[in-house]
């Protein structure tokens, strides 16, 4: 079956360390995306990548840091100066056609403590 | 830049009864929208798409939604609602300012009640 994994589900972190959120994708897809979501604000997107070796900042990128080295993975890192990094965050990836939808991830809910 | 807006946060409803989620956007190109459902926990999952073909849009488990052009708007309506219905719609519009991005609008959480 093809889709989008995303691991751990939940994950608990002290304060001031970093953690790495895991996203596989065996859509072949060219597209990735990493999204913040929390209670009443919908979706923010936090860095995009539209192809391997590049990506891109979202709209609320600081704290974070990603990387694209390979097709199928888009790994995000939370790191110590993400001010409040306790959230829902899912991982989607897409064709590059402009009509084609996003296929999302079942995230990965961090907690920190 | 597009943009879009959903009306009302909550929405509840009666089992049997009308569904009307309401999606207005902003676009300055004819739009590619969308709408997705989240379940709790998990993440979204498409329900339909206009993609500037037909301007009634079918999607699964019974939603549709129709694309009017003169009012900006693409409300998810469906006949009778179900108990399992019960979730978040996100409506949602291509970004067309580059990277294949969508802009998704801040949800409407549908209450069904029995």
């Amino acid at each position: 079956d093809g889709g989008i994994t995303q691991s751990p589900k939940y994950l608990f972190r002290k304060e001031g360390q970093n953690v790495t959120l895991s996203c596989e994708q065996n859509l072949n897809h060219d597209a990735m995306y990493w999204y913040r979501q929390d209670p009443g604000q919908g979706l923010r997107l936090i860095y995009y990548s539209q192809i391997v070796n590049d990506f891109q900042k979202g709209d609320i990128a600081e704290g974070y840091s990603v990387s694209r080295e390979k097709k199928e993975s888009f790994p995000l890192t939370v790191t110590s100066a993400q001010k409040n990094p306790t959230a829902f965050y899912l991982c989607a990836s897409s064709t590059r056609v402009d009509y084609n939808e996003q296929f999302f991830g079942p995230g990965t809910r961090l907690t920190v403590l | 830049a597009q943009s879009v807006t959903q009306l009302g946060s909550h929405v509840s409803v009666s089992e049997g009864a009308l569904v009307l989620l309401r999606c207005n956007y902003s676009s300055s190109v004819p739009p590619y929208l969308f709408w997705y459902v989240q379940y709790p926990n998990q993440g979204l999952q498409l329900l339909l798409k206009y993609t500037s073909a037909a301007t009634l849009v079918k999607g699964i488990n019974g939603f549709e939604a129709e694309f009017k052009k003169s009012e900006t708007s693409f409300h998810l309506t469906k006949p009778s609602a179900h108990m399992s219905d019960a979730a978040e719609y996100f409506c949602a519009v291509r970004d067309y300012t580059g990277g294949f991005k969508t802009i998704f609008g801040a949800g409407t959480r549908l209450f069904v009640k029995a």
